[in-house]
């Protein structure tokens, strides 16, 4: 069974750089059969989709986000890692991590990271 | 974007009655919708994929149709473990979004 892990601050102050990794267990993240993204949740409020990527490195992005948003993957550590850049308060939020299909369902997620940016 | 707008946001059940979750896209995105739910402080977890197709391990009394811009999630018979906030999804045009939710509470 696959297993994904959120780490990272959760604690970043306003301008700084939001960085969080994922690490999966339990599959490989170099298989052929899946993307890897980031979804955040503010408090009390619905889901947001990042990103994603692929093994290969191809990435997606929503445009909608304010902050600048940069997704990697490590093969070698089968992680793969989120960066927001320039955080407001509006950008505090649980983070997760999660394996979408081949037909981007979202089959598996992380147990998510709260991320506060506070001064 | 698409956006996905779910009605009602909020629905009070007893374990006798249905609940019913509509899902209204703005523009058409075939059947690549799916429906999560997600229980207090815990992640999300795929209910229904592709509009209607069934996943391993989800109890029969969740079911869900619709195609085009218009989505439907049925539970039936609802226990009070299925009180939770649920979630469509649409994977057809990038990026991809989410509904506002749906907060289901049980009687």
């Amino acid at each position: 069974q696959v297993q994904l892990q959120e780490s990272g601050p959760g604690l970043v102050k306003p301008s700084e750089t939001l960085s969080l990794t994922c690490s999966v267990s339990g599959g490989s993240i170099s298989s052929t059969d899946y993307y890897w993204g980031w979804i955040r949740q503010p408090p009390g409020k619905g889901l947001e989709w990042i990103g994603s990527i692929y093994y290969s490195g191809s990435t997606y992005y929503n445009p909608s986000l304010k902050s600048p948003v940069t997704i990697s993957v490590d093969t070698s550590k089968n992680h793969f890692s989120l960066q927001l850049s320039s955080v407001t308060a509006a950008d505090t939020a649980v983070y997760y991590c999660a394996r979408h299909t081949s037909t981007w369902t979202i089959d598996y997620w992380g147990q998510g990271a709260l991320v506060i940016v506070s001064s | 974007e698409i956006v996905l707008t779910q009605s009602p946001d909020f629905q009070s059940v007893t374990p006798k009655e249905k609940v019913t979750i509509t899902c209204r896209a703005s523009q058409s995105i075939g059947g690549s919708l799916h429906w999560y739910q997600q229980k207090p402080d815990q992640s999300p977890k795929l209910l229904i994929k592709f509009a209607s197709q069934s996943i391993s391990g989800v109890p029969s009394k969740f079911s869900g149709s619709g195609s085009g811009t218009d989505f439907t999630l049925t539970i039936n018979s609802p226990e009070t473990e299925d009180a939770a906030t649920y979630y469509c999804h649409q994977t057809s045009t990038l990026p991809w979004t989410f509904g506002q939710g749906t907060k289901v509470e049980i009687k």
